[in-house]
């Protein structure tokens, strides 16, 4: 099954705390992408990658980092959660040149 | 960050009824996606419209794309409650590497 998968799926933490949170699909897509969901906010962009070794920036960056060194895994790295960074986070991907995105379940995250 | 304004914020309706969702922005994107979320669940794609002025329609969903490709609406005709959830709007600038989504319109249909 075509499909995006994200573990945890669920974190309480304490702020300071390094965690990661992965990545993972099997649709051999090139694009990865992680978002967060606030109320009222909407789905704002972390960071995206196009490719292996490729990442760029999204909207909201600041406070976690990302790597990507193979095409199926985009790891999502908090080096020092602060309760700022309580959200639901999302993994996606896509084929390049294609609109559709494939959305991961979610990862709610909790600092305390 | 080009921001996409989606109106209603909350909306409850009755089944039978009919309702449109509104998605604006001041930037002109070169498409836009329509996705809707179910608690507990991402986000999945319901439709994307990339010509200014086009109109598609999924069974009882029908979809616009502005004529200047700024704003989009979703109207939903007879409404069920199967058609409960998160309707995201979501605009992308040139090649779609980045997408910038609305701010969600959570939609509740009531028997």
């Amino acid at each position: 099954e075509a499909q995006v998968t994200q573990n945890p799926r669920y974190l309480i933490t304490v702020t300071g705390k390094k965690l990661t949170v992965t990545c993972s699909q099997n649709m051999n897509h090139e694009y990865m992408s992680w978002y967060r969901q606030d109320p009222g906010l909407g789905l704002r962009q972390i960071y995206y990658s196009m490719n292996v070794e490729v990442t760029d920036k999204g909207d909201v960056p600041e406070g976690y980092k990302v790597s990507r060194k193979e095409k199926r895994n985009f790891p999502l790295i908090l080096e020092s959660p602060s309760p700022n960074q309580t959200s639901l986070y999302f993994c996606a991907s896509r084929s390049l040149g294609y609109n559709e995105q494939f959305f991961g379940p979610g990862t709610r995250l909790t600092v305390l | 960050t080009q921001l996409l304004e989606q109106s209603p914020q909350f909306l409850s309706i009755q089944e039978g009824e009919n309702l449109t969702v509104y998605c604006n922005s001041s930037s002109v994107f070169s498409s836009l996606q329509w996705y809707r979320q179910e608690p507990g669940e991402g986000p999945v794609l319901l439709v994307t419209v990339v010509t200014g002025g086009e109109v598609k329609k999924l069974k009882r969903l029908t979809f616009q794309f502005g004529d200047a490709r700024k704003d989009s609406s979703l109207h939903i005709t007879a409404a069920q409650p199967g058609d409960t959830g998160l309707y995201l709007c979501a605009g992308a600038h040139g090649t779609a590497s980045k997408l910038t989504f609305g701010t969600g319109t959570r939609l509740q249909v009531t028997l």
